[in-house]
């Protein structure tokens, strides 16, 4: 079960600014760093932001990603047909013996 | 080039065995760890556990403690994935992922495998 909370769906029309937030707790987004995935329909998860803000190569500088607490958020900025997608955020958990916690997910539609 | 490969799509029935493979290449494959992740259609990205490719070391998830093991074969840089006891609830998309954070805090997963569909029916 998922620890971190997302917003079910987001949507914008193309150029638009899109937030998406994600909640943990002290164990997991308040001690370690956060991570994006963006998942195209049918197709692997693909890193988007590594360490709370850090873009791989290759990820377009129109995606951004803030964390502060216990909580974190995941900006797009101009909104592409492209980037209508599932978006997870994620992060390692110190509860237990330890576990890797995936957001509950958010579609983002394009209008 | 990075890349995963994982092995075909799997039907078995409640209470068997299911071994996935993991074919790792364009790396050093004893150089970070690989993780293990499934998605039951439709629904969200769950976490199953790590293996370490040097020291064969593995950590899982305390909700599939006693099914799962994860093992590899340096010689053909392959990581492999055994979910035992299967029931219903396992049919999923399981996917391998390599582990590429530089510190304790910093934990992601740089490149996937392409899934591989586990279906489990009577």
């Amino acid at each position: 079960q998922s620890v971190l909370t997302q917003p079910p769906s987001a949507s914008g029309t193309p150029g638009q600014r899109v937030t998406i937030s994600c909640s943990g707790s002290s164990s997991n987004i308040g001690s370690n760093t956060v991570n994006w995935y963006q998942q195209l329909p049918g197709t692997a998860p693909k890193l988007l932001i590594y360490s709370n803000n850090q873009r791989p190569s290759g990820v377009p500088d129109r995606f951004s990603g803030s964390k502060s607490g216990t909580s974190a958020s995941l900006a797009i900025s101009g909104l592409q047909s492209e980037d209508e997608a599932d978006y997870y955020c994620a992060a390692w958990d110190d509860s237990l013996n330890g576990l890797y916690v995936f957001g509950t997910g958010t579609k983002v539609t394009v209008l | 080039q990075v890349q995963l490969v994982q092995s075909g799509a799997e039907v078995k029935k409640p209470g068997a065995s299911v071994k996935v493979s993991c074919k790792a290449s364009g790396y050093t494959f004893t150089s970070y760890d690989i993780n293990w992740v499934r998605q039951a259609t439709g629904q969200g990205l769950e976490w199953m556990g790590w293996m370490n490719p040097n020291s064969g070391n593995t950590g899982y998830a305390q909700k599939f403690q006693g099914r799962v093991t994860m093992t590899r074969n340096t010689s053909i840089s392959t990581a492999y994935m055994e979910l035992s006891s299967l029931r219903s609830e396992d049919t999923a998309v399981y996917y391998c992922a390599r582990e590429a954070g530089a510190y304790a805090s910093s934990y992601y997963f740089d490149y996937w495998g392409q899934g591989t569909l586990v279906t489990v029916s009577s």
